[in-house]
């Protein structure tokens, strides 16, 4: 039971141009959404997150959309630099109790072409 | 301010015996967490500690142990070790069990 999806497992975008990595989720109870960057040989970095109250967070290059009623968000990279290519890993935190279990897609491995 | 630490990077075990994986969360972290990532999939929860005590465990079968020390360090034991079990091994931790995680570099596990 896949409750986190990123159907695309591989992007490739041109510098200076805007990535957009997008995920699906099937579960109404996540109360948070976060995106991590991963290099090889390095755990997770989180990137950036949003709640589920809101439909857009910012930061800097970074833009995260949550579209509730589709139960989909995407993060937005614009623009584009050769080191933002790294595997992006979309996950959902079920908050239960005080244990904030958090369910990720399968990654996106994005490729930054100079 | 330390990260996240985890030892040993890389370790390779023959099926059935028993690994001992070990975390040394960020510093003033309570909370640690441990994840399973197989090759080419994200990582899936397999328990959280918060002061000692396991709080929400994923879907894995008990032969999958772990403990928090008073210093917040956590180990992640597997009894019986299967081939299915090669993985990356993440360790995470957070201020209370919903604050941001911080993972470390993780450990490498390959079962012969």
């Amino acid at each position: 039971d896949q409750q986190v999806k990123q159907n695309s497992p591989s992007l490739s975008v041109q510098e200076g141009r805007i990535s957009i990595l997008n995920c699906d989720y099937t579960n109404s109870m996540f109360d948070y959404f976060l995106w991590y960057k991963k290099y090889p040989a390095e755990g997770p970095t989180f990137l950036i997150s949003i709640s589920s109250i809101k439909d857009k967070n910012e930061d800097g290059r970074f833009t995260v959309f949550l579209n509730k009623s589709a139960k989909h968000l995407s993060l937005h990279i614009v623009p584009s630099q050769p080191g933002d290519s790294a595997v992006y890993f979309c996950a959902a935190r079920l908050d239960s109790g005080n244990t904030g279990k958090l369910i990720f897609g399968q990654g996106t491995t994005l490729q930054v072409k100079p | 301010e330390t990260g996240v630490t985890q030892s040993p990077t890389h370790l390779i075990k023959t099926r059935g015996q028993q690994v001992t994986l070990r975390c040394s969360s960020q510093s003033g972290h309570n909370t640690v967490s441990w994840y399973q990532q197989a090759l080419g999939q994200g990582p899936q929860f397999i328990f959280q500690y918060y002061r000692e005590e396991e709080n929400g465990r994923g879907n894995f079968p008990p032969r999958f142990s772990g403990l928090q020390f008073p210093n917040y360090s956590s180990e992640l034991n597997v009894n019986a070790l299967e081939l299915d079990d090669s993985a990356l091994y993440l360790c995470a931790s957070s201020l209370g069990g919903t604050g941001e995680a911080f993972f470390g570099q993780g450990t490498r596990l390959t079962v012969v």
